[in-house]
């Protein structure tokens, strides 16, 4: 099951610079997309999400692209902080009704101070 | 904040045995998830629960696998005879809706072990 993709395992970023994590997808029934991030030892925690229906959502540091036509979105975080490392997780969901989330492989974020 | 809780952190559990998991979720949450994640693999859906019931799951979810609410806060899984490919963390979740932009809240996790 390839349906979301993360092709980075690791990225590393310098304290206070940008980090740009990358997701692609190939369903194009998906009409939800979330970021977890997670720590070791514990669950995901939800991020930020965004709907098929936009194409940026912005919290704070965190901003999520959406780019429907390449099926591709991004999560950016500036400035990255060193409570930032952890993984990341992509997910999508399948039609509006249904619940199931389909996840990528996760891209392991280290910001070096 | 509210979270979600699991128990055990970890269970180890001999080949062919029972074993359930638990999970308080969030009070006012309505739909219940289980996922998986098998060592460096991905994340997987299981299933999801919501006003008693199995609203969707996967082909993971066979016969070996139930869900229950037996009371007003807990959410349990379980694994009727264990095997060896079921070792993996199990994370429950739940969310307000099943629907619209209400994301899913993870627990902890529960570490399972099967010998």
């Amino acid at each position: 099951d390839q349906q979301v993709k993360q092709n980075s395992p690791s990225l590393s970023v310098q304290e206070g610079r940008i980090s740009i994590l990358n997701c692609d997808y190939t369903n194009s029934m998906f009409d939800y997309f979330l970021w977890y991030k997670k720590y070791p030892a514990e669950g995901p925690t939800f991020l930020i999400s965004i709907s098929s229906i936009k194409d940026k959502n912005e919290d704070g540091r965190f901003t999520v692209f959406l780019n429907k036509s390449a099926k591709h979105l991004s999560l950016h975080i500036v400035p990255s902080q060193p409570g930032d490392s952890a993984v990341y997780f992509c997910a999508a969901r399948l039609i509006q009704g249904a619940q199931k989330l389909v996840f990528g492989q996760g891209t392991r974020l280290t910001i070096n101070p | 904040e509210p979270e979600v809780t699991q128990t055990p952190s970890h269970q180890v559990t001999q080949m062919g045995q029972e074993v359930i998991l638990r999970c308080v979720p969030i009070s006012n949450h309505l739909y219940f998830y289980w996922y998986r994640q098998i060592l460096g693999q991905k994340v997987e859906f299981l299933v999801s629960f919501y006003n008693n019931e199995i609203s969707e799951k996967s082909e993971i979810f066979d016969d070996q696998f139930s869900v229950e609410r037996p009371d007003g806060s807990n959410f349990t899984l379980k694994i009727r005879s264990t095997k060896l490919e079921d070792s993996a963390m199990y994370f429950c979740a739940s969310s307000v809706l099943g629907q619209a932009v209400q994301p899913q809240h993870f627990g902890d996790g529960t570490r399972l072990s099967i010998l």
